[in-house]
Formats: C-alpha cells, sequence, structure tokens
C-alpha cells in the first residue's frame, strides 16, 4: 500500500531553471492538490484537480504550471525558478471534494533556489 | 480568506488540557483537523460536517458552531505525542471565479507537551 508518493524528496537548483515535482498515487483518489509550506504561512494552495484535465488555480498558482493526464499523477513544473520558490512542497489527494473527504499528504518535496 | 487559528503556540505539561481555536469569516460547511509533526506530512485528525458535532480522536475532540462560524479542538490529558503544529480547514463551497470547491488552512498552533 504505497499511497501517495513524492519525488524527488530533496532538490537543489539555480534560479531560472526549470524543475519539475512529482506525485503519485495509488488509491484511484479522484482530487491532488498542491501546497506549499513556508514559515508563517500555514498551507498554501498552488494548484488542485478534480479529475484528469481538470484543474483550477489555488491561492499561489503565479510561476506554476500543472498537467493531470492520467489519475494517479499530478506533477508540479516551476517553469523558471526563482528564489521565493524556497519552499516545501506537498502534494495530497482526496477521494472527493474537501467538504466531505479527508486530504492524504505525501512526505514533501523540500525545494532549495540558490 | 483563511481561517484565523489562536493561540499561535501553546506550551503544556503532560497531562494538562488545552483548547485550540478556529473561525472564519465566512460560512462554513465543513471544517478539517490535522496535525503536523516537525519535519512530517500533515495527518488527518477529524471532520466536522454539521453546525454543532463533535467528533472524537483518541484523548482528542472537536466541535463546530456552524452559527458562530468556529471550530474547536480540545486535547484532555496531554500526552508527549501530541505535540506538533495542529492545522484547521475550512470548507465553504465553491468560490467565485473558481469551479471547484477547496480548503483554506489556517497558519497553525504549535502545541509543545514536556514530560
Amino acid at each position: 500500500d504505497a499511497g501517495i508518493t513524492q519525488s524527488p524528496r530533496y532538490k537543489i537548483t539555480e534560479t531560472g531553471r526549470q524543475v519539475t515535482l512529482m506525485c503519485h498515487q495509488t488509491w484511484s483518489h479522484s482530487y491532488m492538490f498542491w501546497y506549499r509550506q513556508d514559515l508563517g504561512h500555514g498551507l498554501r494552495l498552488i494548484y488542485y484537480s478534480a479529475a484528469a484535465d481538470i484543474t483550477d488555480k489555488g491561492e499561489v498558482p503565479d510561476g506554476y504550471v500543472v498537467s493531470r493526464s492520467k489519475t494517479e499523477n499530478f506533477p508540479l513544473t516551476l517553469e523558471s525558478a526563482t528564489r521565493s520558490q524556497t519552499s516545501v512542497y506537498f502534494c495530497a489527494s482526496s477521494a472527493g471534494q474537501g467538504a466531505h473527504q479527508p486530504q492524504h499528504f505525501g512526505d514533501g518535496t523540500r525545494l532549495s533556489i540558490l | 480568506q483563511q481561517p484565523v487559528q489562536s493561540p499561535q503556540a501553546v506550551i503544556l505539561r503532560e497531562g494538562e488540557d488545552a483548547v485550540i481555536n478556529c473561525s472564519s469569516s465566512k460560512a462554513l460547511y465543513s471544517v478539517h483537523w490535522y496535525r503536523q509533526k516537525h519535519g512530517e506530512a500533515p495527518v488527518f485528525l477529524m471532520i466536522l460536517l454539521k453546525g454543532g458535532e463533535q467528533k472524537g480522536h483518541d484523548k482528542i475532540s472537536a466541535s463546530f458552531n456552524e452559527k458562530k462560524q468556529q471550530s474547536s479542538l480540545y486535547l484532555t490529558a496531554s500526552q508527549l505525542s501530541y505535540s506538533g503544529t495542529y492545522f484547521c480547514g475550512s470548507y465553504r463551497g465553491i468560490d467565485r471565479g473558481s469551479t471547484l470547491g477547496r480548503l483554506y488552512f489556517g497558519r497553525g498552533t504549535q502545541l509543545t507537551v514536556w514530560p
């Protein structure tokens, strides 16, 4: 029972580079989410998806791109990384909309941009 | 937009009780509670769906006052394992300009339990 896995766990890159964070879940959950966590801000939603090819912006989407061609995968791409995007990124999934279903989080990716 | 949690931090001795509050300026359909230990992912604790509903998880329980748009998390007889940051998440349907409903998380309450 793998659940939800994120890769890589740690990443160091340079400003201007493109970087992709991967998220894979084995539960066939329809909803998937990307959050970033910074000190003093809690969890802020970047993008989320209700199904393959259905995505919507969260509160901090600028500089990020997502895709969801398959239900189980939800990659997050930083097209041209900036230092302000240094953060811990969490992927989560749920069986349905947030009112009734808990979100299950991956272990996170710690991203440093130099 | 995000719910407001209070207090920001709590320090307890083992066996003491604590209350963490979560309030929203907008009407709520449900409230989620999560706990995150240092260096780990947030873990789901419970969802409250109806006004006044109380749920429990071990010695951790919560209430939801729909009228006041508030939820409270009660930690009874705290154990060392309760240490961590507690987040509430509020769900209030689909926002204008969005196509999907989503949770809004508070900034968290850091709970430290000492032996």
